[in-house]
């Protein structure tokens, strides 16, 4: 089993819409989660940390489940460049060594 | 945020010969970074792991003497594939972790686009 897994999609969305997708991983003793978004042939970039208590930038709403060990990712009012993948990060000690998921493709369309 | 270099950002080169990838923290000192391969549609794999003047930690699976690390200064890491082959084509990615402002974050560098051929 992966230590961090992603439902690939695409996730086919209307611009205006709303998606949301998840990312479990498997080490209980995890600390730091993150979301990053990649476009295609780039690097991924930092789009939000992910907090226990649940985090929103903008239309951007990030979620902790530590007792099914899941974090969420919900896009509001989709706008077409936020067509990317989306992978989420998990690091699992103090000094930075993260695992990535394969990364959520979302796919906004007119 | 914070910026990470990366040098070249796309290399083509013949099978057998070897190429270096720069990756330089240009605002922050790096305490660790972090080498990344990419195959398409693949998630980030990490390679390893490296600190200013220790030997680099190596991922099970990835050969430290295929894949070479030198650490030497707080901004500055760099891999080596030697005697590339076509397998080795990929999307080599760093990371560098450190204090950029006033929160530790891991900044990625641009990528190194390898073509082996």
């Amino acid at each position: 089993r992966k230590e961090v897994e992603q439902d690939p999609g695409p996730f086919n969305v209307p611009e205006g819409a709303t998606v949301a997708f998840n990312c479990t991983y498997s080490n209980s003793a995890s600390q730091s989660f993150f979301w990053y978004r990649q476009d295609c042939r780039k690097e991924p970039k930092l789009l939000m940390s992910v907090y226990s208590s649940g985090n929103e930038d903008g239309r951007f709403t990030a979620q902790l489940n530590r007792a099914s060990q899941y974090i969420s990712l919900l896009i509001r009012d989709s706008k077409l460049s936020d067509s990317a993948t989306y992978l989420c990060a998990v690091k699992g000690d103090s000094w930075g060594k993260f695992q990535f998921g394969a990364g959520t493709q979302v796919v906004v369309t007119p | 945020g914070a910026v990470v270099s990366q040098h070249p950002s796309r290399v083509i080169c013949k099978s057998g010969t070897s190429v270096k990838i720069e990756c330089r923290s240009l605002d922050f000192q790096a305490t660790t970074m972090f080498w990344y391969r990419q195959f398409p549609k693949q998630s980030l794999m990490l390679m390893a792991t490296s600190n200013e003047g220790s030997k680099a930690t190596y991922e099970q699976g990835v050969e430290k003497d295929k894949f070479l690390i030198n650490h030497a200064s707080l901004t500055l890491s760099t891999l080596t594939v030697t005697s590339a082959h076509p397998e080795d084509s990929s999307f080599y990615i760093c990371s560098a972790h450190g204090l950029a402002g006033n929160s530790y974050e891991q900044y990625f560098g641009p990528g190194t686009r390898l073509t082996v051929t």
